[in-house]
């Protein structure tokens, strides 16, 4: 049964560290995304990249957040240095083009103290 | 992408039908209406999507109406288990799925 594999599902930090999340996409997949989700501002993509290249990535606060894919079967998502206002649901999600879905992980809970 | 709108809430009694209305107005001619639902604590999960035509799997139906500025999700026969939040969508297929996803409607299924 192929998923995204997303990890830590769980994280607590101290404001001030670094915070990297993993993402394993499905197999075969080219496309990735990262969304981050709050009760205030709901689902938000930060981030996506086809066949490893970053396509789009305004919805990142570039100074403290970085995406990369140092290859096809790892996506990362950087906070650093983290802030309580990072605190959310991140959720990695991959898929095809043209074929219209996309498979979301379990996501990982940030919670920066 | 077309922007779209939702009732925030619905009810529906289990072994019903449950029918999820969509506006989007706004929506152009190179653009599908996807539907994803979001169980509580966990990723969103795609249910079905098309371009004009109706579709159907074994999650749901779509019924797209014919000047494709409306669309309605029906799930047969609700169960418990369909208690989720509903996200209608529309975008581009060939964007790769880029998802603005926005408030979704909140189903709760009954016994």
């Amino acid at each position: 049964d192929a998923r995204v594999t997303q990890t830590p599902r769980h994280k607590v930090t101290e404001m001030g560290q670094e915070v990297t999340m993993r993402c394993q996409p499905i197999l075969g997949h080219n496309t990735v995304f990262w969304y981050r989700q709050t009760m205030m501002q709901g689902l938000e993509l930060l981030a996506y990249f086809r066949n490893r290249a970053p396509l789009d990535d305004s919805g990142m606060p570039k100074d403290r957040f970085s995406a990369e894919m140092p290859d096809a079967t790892l996506a990362t998502l950087k906070i650093q240095p983290s802030e309580p206002r990072d605190s959310a649901v991140y959720f990695c999600a991959s898929g095809l083009p043209r074929k219209g879905e996309a498979f979301f992980g379990q996501g990982t809970r940030l919670t920066v103290v | 992408d077309a922007k779209t709108t939702q009732p925030p809430s619905m009810d529906c009694a289990e072994g019903r039908a449950a029918n999820l209305p969509c506006n989007h107005s706004t929506i152009s001619g190179n653009e599908y209406v996807y539907w994803y639902r979001q169980i509580h604590s966990q990723g969103p999960q795609y249910i079905i999507h098309g371009l004009k035509n109706n579709e159907t799997n074994e999650m749901a139906s779509l019924i797209i109406t014919e000047d494709r500025k409306s669309s309605t999700l029906i799930l047969p026969h609700a169960t418990l288990r369909d208690t989720a939040v509903y996200y209608c969508i529309v975008g581009r297929e060939t964007s790769g799925s880029r998802l603005t996803f926005g408030e979704g409607t909140q189903l709760t299924v009954n016994p």
